[in-house]
């Protein structure tokens, strides 16, 4: 049984502020997608990282994979309203059929 | 393109009754996927169909039933329904021919069982 643990469970915190928000795992993955889920609406990719160690920057926010392939962190620089939501985690093995979902962060940006 | 579509958005049974939701995807897609949210539990895989004629159960099978209609749509059953089985339904398309099973999903069935 994998256990994924995703951190803090809520946050909230001014518009302007910087923030980061953890995916932690026991088990190594082959990739890790992150998701937002805004209120009232389905989950929406945001990236897939791959690599052990790999940045990607998606405009203010900077995801990065684990150099063990077991965790990964999401960074927001300047967070503003439209940057409120739940965000998941989804590591994915290789040649299984299905995604495995953290239970999420709930951001909140205060204006 | 329209995306991932569910109907309906919002539905209010009674314990015992039975109801049916839709799912349908316009990007050709052969995987789809049912997925319950509950506070505090994340997603839930309920049933998946890697293709079109193929079903699989996920982690909370119980108390549902699927049917791949055809490529596009994926339905999910509750024969009787229980108050458990209050929760937001999402239905969701993947590309098996993607390396990582990047997911689309639908805007949700809002359920609640009296």
């Amino acid at each position: 049984t994998q256990l994924l643990e995703q951190s803090p469970q809520f946050l909230s915190i001014q518009e302007g502020e910087n923030l980061t928000v953890y995916c932690n795992s026991s088990s190594v993955f082959s990739s890790l997608q992150w998701y937002r889920q805004e209120p009232g609406e389905g989950p929406v990719l945001l990236v897939t990282v791959v690599t052990g160690g790999e940045v990607k920057k998606l405009k203010r926010l900077t995801f990065q994979f684990g150099d063990a392939r077991k965790d990964s962190s999401l960074h927001i620089t300047a967070a503003q309203p439209g940057d409120t939501g739940l965000y998941l985690c989804a590591p994915f093995r290789t040649g299984a059929n299905n995604l495995f979902f953290g239970t999420g962060t709930r951001l909140t940006v205060i204006p | 393109n329209a995306g991932v579509t569910q109907t309906p958005k919002f539905q209010v049974l009674k314990t015992g009754q039975s109801m049916t939701l839709q799912c349908a995807q316009d990007m050709n897609h052969n995987s789809m996927y049912w997925y319950r949210q509950d506070p505090g539990m994340g997603l839930r895989l309920i049933y998946y169909s890697a293709s079109e004629g193929t079903t699989d159960k996920g982690e909370v099978p119980n108390g549902y039933n699927v049917s791949r209609l055809n490529k596009r749509e994926f339905s999910l059953r509750l024969e009787s329904a229980a108050p458990s089985q209050t929760s937001v339904y999402f239905c969701a398309s993947s590309d098996v021919w993607t390396l990582y099973n990047e997911q689309f999903f639908g805007p949700g069935t809002r359920l609640t069982v009296l």
